[in-house]
């Protein structure tokens, strides 16, 4: 079946860029989509369709897409942006499958 | 504003039957996918499957066919997310979700607040 893969954990001081990457083999065909998640609380979308930000999302959340590896970026990252952040896609079937990546915890510290 | 409101807390024995809900507001519930997640205590996100309530088309994840039903009641905007017989494996937090659009492929953006399904003897 299906998978994306995501690095387990990504630290950076606040202040610095946080790189959260997303790999799948049908990516260059399917778009992205990130979720963050605090402790305790349902996710929230971030990113969608790639690169679009939804109304409320700071700015410093950007997205983008090459070949079968899709990028969150967090310019300027801040303690409250600590949490769990999941990419999800779907495969390239005829009958899609959608699939969320394993999560990468953020640490800011 | 589009809501989505689960219904509560279940604690539940080995081999019982389950039905929790999904209930969509603020919204055309029949031209979305509704999507329902599964999240185990210290676990990443899970797709169970989608359902489109506009005419009751679901597909399933690989790992969740044959183990759990969705369903859909369009006249009263509700998604269900059943087991006929629980196991102690199946407790998780369960989340519903909405797609962004009608298309398959898509993700999804609002989410309901999650109900916690335990099952232990």
């Amino acid at each position: 079946s299906y998978e994306l893969t995501q690095p387990p954990s990504v630290s950076v001081s606040p202040g610095q860029t946080a790189r959260i990457t997303c790999s799948g083999d049908a990516l260059p065909e399917r778009y992205a989509y990130w979720y963050q998640q605090k402790s305790g609380q349902a996710p929230v979308l971030v990113i969608y369709d790639d690169n679009k930000r939804p109304s409320g999302i700071p700015e410093r959340f950007s997205g983008s897409s090459s070949g079968t590896m899709a990028t969150l970026t967090i310019s300027g990252a801040q303690v409250g942006d600590e949490g769990d952040y999941y990419c999800y896609s779907t495969d390239s079937s005829t009958n899609p499958r959608g699939v969320f990546g394993g999560g990468t915890k953020l640490t800011v510290l | 504003e589009v809501q989505l409101v689960q219904s509560g807390a279940e604690v539940k024995k080995p081999g019982e039957s389950l039905q929790i809900s999904c209930r969509g507001s603020g919204h055309s519930f029949i031209t979305n996918w509704i999507a329902w997640v599964r999240q185990r205590p210290g676990k990443g996100l899970e797709l169970m499957g989608i359902i489109y309530p506009g005419d009751s088309d679901t597909r399933y994840s690989p790992s969740f066919q044959g183990q759990v039903t969705i369903s859909a009641d369009k006249s009263i905007s509700t998604a269900y997310l059943q087991w006929s017989s629980l196991k102690a494996s199946d407790t998780a937090m369960y989340f519903c979700a909405r797609s962004l659009n009608p298309t398959v492929t898509t993700g999804v953006d609002y989410w309901g607040q999650g109900t916690l399904v335990t099952v232990s003897s």
